[in-house]
């Protein structure tokens, strides 16, 4: 089974510049998440969508960031303007459904830079 | 509010012997502890998940403890090899609702030959 695929792996990009992440979750899983991992720290969930449908993006900054995910399948996680606190690793992950036995399954991640 | 925690940054052991990570909770809610492990410039991937109603599960090399009226986790790792040589993360989820997978620091084990 292919894993979940995101691209690109990394990016360097000048402060106030937009910048947009792109994911494929593993075919047939209902819901994806994106998380943020900032260097010695914890992934922190961004956004989880159900299908096409958001479930939770109360840690999202709404001001800058944004994502959809069309047809409930691909997603697309957008930032604009960037800052320098934004520069961390966008981890996108996929679940067969909400239920605990399955795990979350992560992808590589996109490094940011914001210089 | 970290709501998940891992005191210690790094762990360093030698081949052969026990690793145990450890991992602090503050939110009794929580119904699902889990492990994962990640390699540089890699996803996270799953290792070993507990639930809140039990104290124990094994697999293999791996063995979670789970200590509710301390709230507090472990992870075992006998015998200890290079090859685990990784960044080691708890978390926590609580099932009803946006089941939000919540995350501690992570601990960086270095396995030693």
């Amino acid at each position: 089974e292919a894993g979940v695929a995101q691209s690109p792996r990394y990016k360097i990009i000048e402060k106030r510049q937009s910048v947009a992440f792109w994911c494929n979750p593993i075919s047939g899983h209902a819901t994806l998440y994106w998380y943020q991992q900032i260097l010695g720290q914890g992934p922190k969930l961004l956004i989880q969508f159900q299908n096409n449908g958001v479930v939770d993006d109360s840690q999202l900054p709404k001001d800058r960031f944004s994502a959809e995910r069309l047809k409930g399948v691909d997603s697309t996680l957008k930032i604009q303007p960037a800052k320098l606190e934004d520069s961390a690793v966008y981890l996108c992950a996929s679940s067969l459904d909400r239920g605990m036995n399955y795990g979350y399954t992560f992808g590589s991640g996109t490094r940011l830079t914001v210089v | 509010d970290q709501q998940v925690k891992q005191n210690s940054p790094s762990l360093s052991v030698q081949e052969g012997r026990i690793s145990i990570l450890n991992c602090d909770y503050t939110n009794s809610m929580f119904d699902y502890f889990l492990w994962y492990k990640k390699y540089p410039a890699e996803g996270p991937t799953f290792l070993i998940s507990i639930s809140s109603i039990k104290d124990k599960n094994e697999d293999g090399r791996f063995t979670v403890f789970l200590n509710k009226s301390a709230k507090h986790l472990s992870l075992h790792i006998v015998p200890s090899q290079p090859g685990d040589s990784a960044v080691y993360f708890c978390a926590a989820i609580i099932i009803q609702g946006a089941q939000k997978l919540v995350f501690g620091q992570g601990t960086r084990l270095t396995i030693n030959p």
